[in-house]
């Protein structure tokens, strides 16, 4: 089985940019989730699907930030207008959509933003 | 909101000594996972232990759920344990994760 796979490993983007990530899930997995990783706040939640509904979604990255998910096999993380602030490793999940299930971490997009 | 803080925030070990690392939590939690990370790697679950012990290879995880506390320990460590130990835990039914900010571990030949 794959694991979860994330597009593109690295994307630099000038301030002001839109820039879409992309997450596949593990096969069977409906829980996907987002987080974003800096060294100063540590790992963070950005959303957070069940079967393709939004659950959850970190207050504070609401305005430039969306995530959809079209399918249960695929989602996006859009970020717009980006700033430099958001430079960062963003870091998709998934787990199986049952209680205090283990959760699977994509390889991450690298996000700098000049 | 949750607070979870682990200790030592990095630890330097010589290879074949054993490394423990701690993780606190604020909350409840109904989960909780060891996770690693290489330098500019991403996240592998190392354990899922909300209650108890639970042992795998060289790690042994601890977890107090009433006192709101976990350890992993490290046996004989290797230089390829070098990396980030993170802790998380889960506080609802909902599968989200809270993290620490992590135990940063060198091992030197």
């Amino acid at each position: 089985d794959a694991g979860v796979t994330q597009t593109p490993r690295h994307e630099v983007a000038e301030k002001g940019q839109t820039i879409i990530l992309k997450c596949e899930p593990v096969s069977g997995h409906n829980d996907l989730f987002w987080y974003r990783q800096t060294k100063i706040q540590g790992l963070e939640l950005l959303s957070y699907f069940r079967s393709k509904s939004l659950m959850e979604d970190g207050g504070a990255f609401k305005d430039r930030f969306k995530a959809e998910m079209l399918n249960s096999s695929f989602s996006t993380l859009k970020i717009q207008p980006t700033e430099p602030k958001d430079s960062a490793v963003y870091l998709c999940a998934s787990s199986l959509e049952v209680n205090y299930a283990e959760q699977f971490f994509g390889p991450g997009t690298r996000l700098t933003v000049l | 909101g949750q607070q979870v803080q682990q200790s030592p925030a990095s630890l330097v070990l010589q290879e074949g000594e054993n490394a423990e690392l701690q993780c606190n939590f604020s909350s409840t939690a109904t989960q909780l996972q060891w996770f690693y990370q290489s330098p500019g790697g991403s996240l592998v679950s190392l354990l899922s232990n909300p209650s108890g012990t639970k042992h795998t290879g060289r790690l042994t995880s601890t977890t107090v759920t009433k006192e709101r506390r976990s350890s992993l320990h490290i046996s004989s460590s290797q230089t390829t344990d070098s990396g980030t130990y993170l802790c998380a835990i889960e506080v609802s039914n909902y599968n989200v994760l809270y993290f620490g900010s992590g135990t940063k571990l060198t091992v030197e030949p």
